[in-house]
């Protein structure tokens, strides 16, 4: 089955730096990739996703990267605020499967 | 907007109580999920149910039965509670069943913990 790994585990930033999180996957015809966030108390909410037809996607100050041949895909966040403070999942699925591999998650805390 | 509600939010059980976390979903999803989210270990699939009327494990499924009830309501059950089942459970649901599901909606989470 799928395997994803997340790192880091935790990360902290000052507000306004940008924030990087990695995620590598085993499944090579893994073709949907999500990044979900969890605020605390709540559960989690989908920020962006991207599919292997795509390299790249962009949603204002978010965007994801994806390489299929290293089997890695990234969240970018640009001008980080202090509402940004949450966990970060990233996930993979292959078509030939109905449910999602989550990542062990990223603590990011952005500090003012 | 009700989304995904799960109860109760939170429960205390001793060692070998049984109990049932209900969730159901006004969205008229068709598949719906039951995850653990434990310290370190990421969210972890326990069962799911593509749709009304089936059920599947997940990567987790020991000491848990599962039951969709109707289109709505997915219920989680606990037979004999073990200190291992301590955890956040989160129920989730998705429009599409099979192997296109796109967007999970999450449940706010039910905090279980076993004595």
């Amino acid at each position: 089955g799928e395997n994803v790994e997340q790192h880091p585990s935790t990360l902290s930033v000052q507000e306004g730096d940008s924030a990087v999180i990695k995620c590598t996957y085993s499944d090579s015809a893994s073709n949907y990739f999500p990044w979900y966030k969890q605020e605390l108390g709540k559960g989690s909410q989908l920020i962006i996703d991207i599919r292997s037809n795509v390299g790249e996607k962009k949603d204002q100050r978010i965007a994801v990267t994806l390489n299929k041949t290293a089997k890695h895909f990234s969240l970018h966040i640009t001008e980080t605020q202090p509402e940004d403070s949450a966990v970060y999942f990233c996930a993979a699925r292959n078509s030939g499967y109905s449910t999602l591999t989550f990542g062990k998650g990223t603590m990011l805390l952005v500090s003012p | 907007n009700a989304g995904v509600t799960q109860t109760p939010k939170f429960q205390v059980l001793k060692t070998g109580q049984s109990m049932t976390l209900q969730c159901a979903q006004d969205m008229n999803h068709n598949s719906m999920y039951w995850y653990r989210q434990d310290p370190g270990m990421g969210l972890r699939l326990i069962y799911y149910s593509a749709s009304e009327g089936t059920t599947d494990k997940g990567e987790v499924p020991n000491g848990y039965n599962v039951s969709r009830l109707n289109k709505r309501e997915f219920s989680l059950r606990l037979e004999s509670a073990a200190p291992s089942q301590t955890s956040v459970y989160f129920c989730a649901s998705t429009p599409l069943a099979g192997a296109n599901t796109g967007e999970l909606f999450f449940g706010e989470g039910s905090r279980l913990t076993v004595l």
